[in-house]
This record gives structure tokens, C-alpha cells and sequence, in this order.
């Protein structure tokens, strides 16, 4: 299985606070992919990184990756209130959730 | 920007009965997905559609589903004779080709009584 697993299930913290999650995944991929959702709501895409990138920036978002240790990290910078979400990673065109980090930034 | 439309937005069923879901994705886009979600539960895929035809199927995706492309436009889940288990959020997404990210709807939300 592809999936992707997230850690931690739940992280709280203030505004302005970075927030850092981490996905692990099982096999070799092509790309991997951060979502978010909001609560009832659609995942919403947030960044696509390649196998063969290391690295990517979109705003204040940060994904790094590490294939030889198959996992990624999502970096949220100077979060808002508006972040709170679920926050998912998945890998390839089928895409396996995990459970999700569900990020709180208190006001 | 284009989005992925899905109608209705909450469907109440009895038990046994088929239901349809209608998803109208992306114009240009090319593969198309179902996914659902039970309550407090992680996002599962259900199945891919490319080319007229499923590319991938997961196990809930039994006999009692299936999907259909009528037209150039929607990209449609009926479930034949539904149960119980079924209430969750049922979710589409198309993507316009391989290695692009997947745009989702904002689902539909199924109850089984």
C-alpha cells in the first residue's frame, strides 16, 4: 500500500506559531501531495512535490522530502485561526489518505 | 477558477434503495475519481475512471457500485441497493492528466435510514 500516514493526529498551537506535520509512506512514488480539509468540507489541494525534488515552497507553505526515508513534511508559517484544518498528505494518481493532522491555531 | 461540481449535496435514501450521485468535473480534465468519507473516519478511494472506462477499483467497491460517464460532462456513482454502511461523504475528483494534483468537490453527503 501507498498510503500515506500523518503525524501528529493533533496539534494545537497560537497564532504567528509555525506548525510542522509529517507524512510516512510505504512504497516508491512519483509525486506526493499535501490536502487539506475543512470540516464537512472537500479536500482542497495545497502542493504537489515530485519524487525527484527535495524541497518546495508555495506562500507559507514548506514541503520537504526524503525518499530514502519515505516521508515529508509540511511547514506552516506565521499559521492564522483560518488554518485550522485537517490536513492530509497522499501519494500518485490513486490517491491513499491517512487519518490526517488536525491542526488548531487558537486566535 | 473551475471547480468540480456535485449534486445533491445531501441525499437521504431508504435502505435497499439505489441511489445516484452526479459529479460534473473540470472540463479539460481527463481522470475522474469517487472517494468517500464515514464520519470521523479517513478518506477512502472507491474507484478511477479514465478513457471510458474504471482504471481502478478498491474492495468497497463491490458489485452494488457503479460508474458511468453519460455524456461529456457528468461523471456519475449509483449504488444499486443501499445499506446502512453506505451513509458517508461521497466525494469526486478529476485531475487533467497524470501527475497533476486532484481537484475535489465539496461532496455528497449520503444517509442511509
Amino acid at each position: 500500500s501507498q498510503q500515506g500516514e500523518e503525524d501528529p493526529q493533533a496539534l494545537s498551537i497560537q497564532e504567528g506559531e509555525n506548525a510542522t506535520m509529517n507524512c510516512s509512506y510505504k512504497t516508491s512514488i512519483n509525486n506526493l501531495q499535501w490536502y487539506r480539509q475543512n470540516s464537512g468540507r472537500g479536500l482542497v489541494h495545497l502542493i504537489l512535490i515530485r519524487s525527484n525534488e527535495r524541497e518546495k515552497h508555495s506562500g507559507r507553505l514548506r514541503v520537504t522530502l526524503d525518499t530514502s526515508k519515505k516521508s515529508s513534511s509540511l511547514l506552516i508559517t506565521a499559521s492564522r485561526a483560518a488554518d485550522t484544518a485537517s490536513y492530509f498528505c497522499a501519494t500518485d494518481l490513486k490517491l491513499t489518505f491517512g487519518e490526517g493532522t488536525q491542526l488548531t491555531v487558537n486566535p | 477558477e473551475p471547480e468540480v461540481t456535485q449534486t445533491p449535496s445531501h441525499q437521504v435514501t431508504q435502505m435497499g434503495q439505489e441511489v445516484i450521485l452526479r459529479c460534473v468535473p473540470i472540463s479539460n480534465h481527463l481522470y475522474f475519481y469517487w472517494y468517500r468519507q464515514i464520519l470521523g473516519q479517513k478518506v477512502e478511494f472507491l474507484v478511477s475512471f479514465y478513457n471510458n472506462e474504471i482504471s481502478e477499483k478498491s474492495e468497497i467497491f463491490d458489485d452494488q457500485f457503479s460508474v458511468e460517464r453519460p455524456d461529456g460532462s457528468n461523471f456519475t456513482l449509483k449504488i444499486r441497493s443501499t445499506k446502512l454502511e453506505d451513509s458517508a461523504m461521497y466525494f469526486c475528483a478529476s485531475i487533467q492528466g497524470e501527475g497533476q494534483p486532484q481537484h475535489f468537490g465539496d461532496g455528497t453527503r449520503l444517509s442511509i435510514l
